[in-house]
């Protein structure tokens, strides 16, 4: 299977900031990498699908980059809405794997 | 609207069976894939299985924890999807996801389809 590893698992950042998400593969995925957006008690919502494409209606202060094994996800100026848990997910492979999440807190 | 509403979530013993299902709307589900995906208390995400549309072959695909205890199945002139449960465990609490896979110009040609489209989920507690 495929290990799909974020950093940090916990950020603590200010509304304004530029927040940047890491997600690595243990084997290259080429671009077939999503990000989710969870907040708590909710379902996740799709932000991020190829890697870099931008799912319709969301923010355009979301941006993904990377291919291969090495993924970003970046927030250019982080908004009260942002606060949430992020994951990663691969689907170049079955079984499909997601990162462990990325808990974006409030400094 | 395209939606997908999971219901059938309950109290189980360990060993027992429940069925899951998921409404779809808003959308042809017969061309869908669809998955299920379950995240347990206070956990990260997991999938757990998916099924391909009839056109390509309604073929399906598990997670190893689930295999041969888990089936997913598909009713299109229902619009909904379903997932047995046999032989239930404990660490099977989670609430479950119903999803809907969609591809990309981009990634069609290849099959590549990501979940573009979550239910609320339905909760299932594995407990004596």
């Amino acid at each position: 299977d495929i290990q799909m590893t974020q950093s940090p698992s916990t950020l603590s950042a200010s509304v304004g900031d530029r927040v940047t998400i890491t997600c690595r593969a243990s084997q290259s995925i080429s671009s077939w990498l999503a990000w989710y957006q969870q907040k708590p008690g909710k379902a996740p919502k799709l932000l991020i699908y190829d890697a870099s494409s931008l799912e319709s209606g969301v923010p355009s202060r979301f941006s993904g980059r990377g291919s291969g094994t090495g993924f970003t996800l970046t927030i250019s100026s982080l908004q009260p809405d942002d606060f949430a848990t992020y994951y990663c997910q691969q689907y170049s492979t079955y079984p499909w794997t997601f990162g462990q999440g990325t808990k974006v807190e409030i400094k | 609207e395209v939606q997908v509403v999971e219901s059938g979530g309950g109290l189980v013993k360990p060993g027992g069976s429940l069925r899951l299902s998921c409404a779809a709307s808003g959308f042809t589900f017969s061309d869908a894939w669809m998955s299920w995906v379950r995240q347990a208390p206070g956990k990260g995400l997991e999938w757990v299985g998916r099924i391909k549309s009839k056109t390509d072959g309604a073929t399906t695909d598990y997670a190893a924890p689930v295999k041969g205890r888990f089936t997913i199945s598909r009713d299109d002139s229902k619009n909904t999807l379903y997932l047995q449960m046999n032989s239930l465990k404990t660490e099977d609490t989670a609430v479950y996801y119903c999803t809907k896979g969609f591809c990309s110009s981009a990634s069609c040609p290849y099959y590549y389809y990501y979940i573009d489209v979550w239910g609320k989920g339905t909760t299932v507690t594995v407990s004596s």
